[in-house]
Parts: structure tokens; C-alpha cells; sequence
């Protein structure tokens, strides 16, 4: 089993629907970060959060460290947000640089 | 501030050579990982270096090595290289050690013939 679990693999929405996708780990952590990375290769740090909710623009993340679930929520979605979004998480204990990652959620956003 | 830069951007080597991939880190960043992406496994850490020293190496075999200068940037070496080598190879920089966010460069990709 994956200690970073993400769901769904994939995703389709129409243009302006509100998009989640969760992440469940199974180790204790440190941190949580959501990655966005477009076709090329290029990620971009979207989050990183250790407790609670951060907010930008139109992108929400919530972090639950009991049940060790983290959400990310995509509000009025939009075609450019088609990318492959990944969870990663620093396992407790360990330096930050030691990521741990989730397989990632490809979504397509339709016009 | 400029960012992540990695040199170079796209490599083609043939197996049993050797490779050397750089990073420069954002001005200021101390902190320096590398990370391998391939389809079957995804992204994997491979190491990570802090004020020139190694504090962390991912599950991946000796042929696999790093290293960072008095600047923070970093070159990563892989010798004898195998068919399975081919993939991306991705770098981030972090101000300091810790609970600190990555910044990550546009990697370099190796296709090993």
C-alpha cells in the first residue's frame, strides 16, 4: 500500500464546476504539499500546510492531521487548470526535502 | 528573482555512459533536492543537500550521487547508466532545511538509448 493515496486518478469537469480531490496518508507528517504540474514537466508549489485551511484565489486546501486527509478544492474551474495536481507529504521526523508522493489526479477541465 | 534553473534541459545518452545533471537554486535558497519522475514509479526523492552536506538519500542505487557546492548549486552524477535511468530529473530549492516550501526547477529530461 502507498503511505500518500490520492483520489480520483482522474477527473473531467465542465468549465465553472467545483473540483475535489483528497489525499490520505498513512505515515506521520511534518507538512503536506500540493503540487500542480502541466504537461512539459514544470511543478509549481501550490500549498504547503500542517493544520487547517490556506486559501488562493480559487484554489482551497484543508488538512485534517487526525484522520490524515487533505483536500483540494477547486472553486469555478476553469480550462487552464487542466494539469496533474500531486500530494506529497515530509514524513515526521524527516528533512522536507524527503518527499513522499501520491501518484497525482489528472484533470481535464472542458470548456 | 530568478528562478530554479537546471541544465541541461534535454539529454540523450547510451547505456554504460555517465551522466551530470546541474542545478541552480534561487538566489538565497540553501537547500537543494532531487527527484527522479518516470511513468511506472512517479516521482521518487533521490537526495537532498543542505550547506554541502547530504542529509537525506532516497531508496536508489550508489550509481546514483550528488553533490553541492559553497554557492548551493548542486550537480547530480549517474554512471553507468541503464535503460531504466530514462526519465526526468527534477530539482528544488528551499530557503533552509525544514518546514520550508520548494520551489522546483523544469527539469532535465534523460533518454538513455
Amino acid at each position: 500500500k502507498n503511505e500518500v493515496e490520492q483520489s480520483p486518478q482522474n477527473l473531467t469537469a465542465q468549465e465553472g464546476e467545483f473540483i475535489t480531490i483528497n489525499c490520505s496518508y498513512s505515515v506521520g507528517i511534518s507538512a503536506l504539499h500540493w503540487l500542480q504540474q502541466h504537461p512539459g514537466g514544470g511543478i509549481v508549489s501550490l500549498f504547503m500546510l500542517s493544520s487547517g485551511k490556506k486559501k488562493h484565489g480559487r484554489l482551497i486546501a484543508t488538512i485534517n492531521i487526525q484522520e490524515k486527509h487533505s483536500s483540494l478544492h477547486i472553486t469555478a474551474s476553469h480550462p487552464r487548470d487542466s494539469a496533474v495536481y500531486i500530494c506529497a507529504v515530509s514524513s515526521f521526523g524527516g528533512s522536507q526535502g524527503n518527499l513522499i508522493f501520491g501518484k497525482g489526479t489528472k484533470l481535464s477541465v472542458k470548456p | 528573482k530568478a528562478g530554479v534553473t537546471q541544465t541541461p534541459r534535454y539529454l540523450i545518452k547510451t547505456r554504460g555512459q555517465q551522466v551530470t545533471l546541474s542545478c541552480s537554486p534561487i538566489s538565497g535558497h540553501r537547500s537543494v533536492s532531487w527527484y527522479q519522475q518516470t511513468p511506472g514509479q512517479g516521482l521518487q526523492f533521490l537526495f537532498e543537500y543542505f550547506s554541502e552536506t547530504q542529509r537525506n538519500k532516497g531508496n536508489f542505487p550508489g550509481r546514483f550521487s550528488g553533490r553541492q557546492f559553497s554557492n548551493s548549486r548542486s550537480e547530480m552524477n549517474v554512471s553507468t547508466l541503464e535503460l531504466g535511468d530514462s526519465a526526468l530529473y527534477l530539482c528544488a530549492s528551499s530557503l533552509w532545511t525544514g518546514a520550508y516550501e520548494q520551489y522546483f526547477g523544469p527539469g532535465t529530461r534523460l533518454t538513455v538509448t
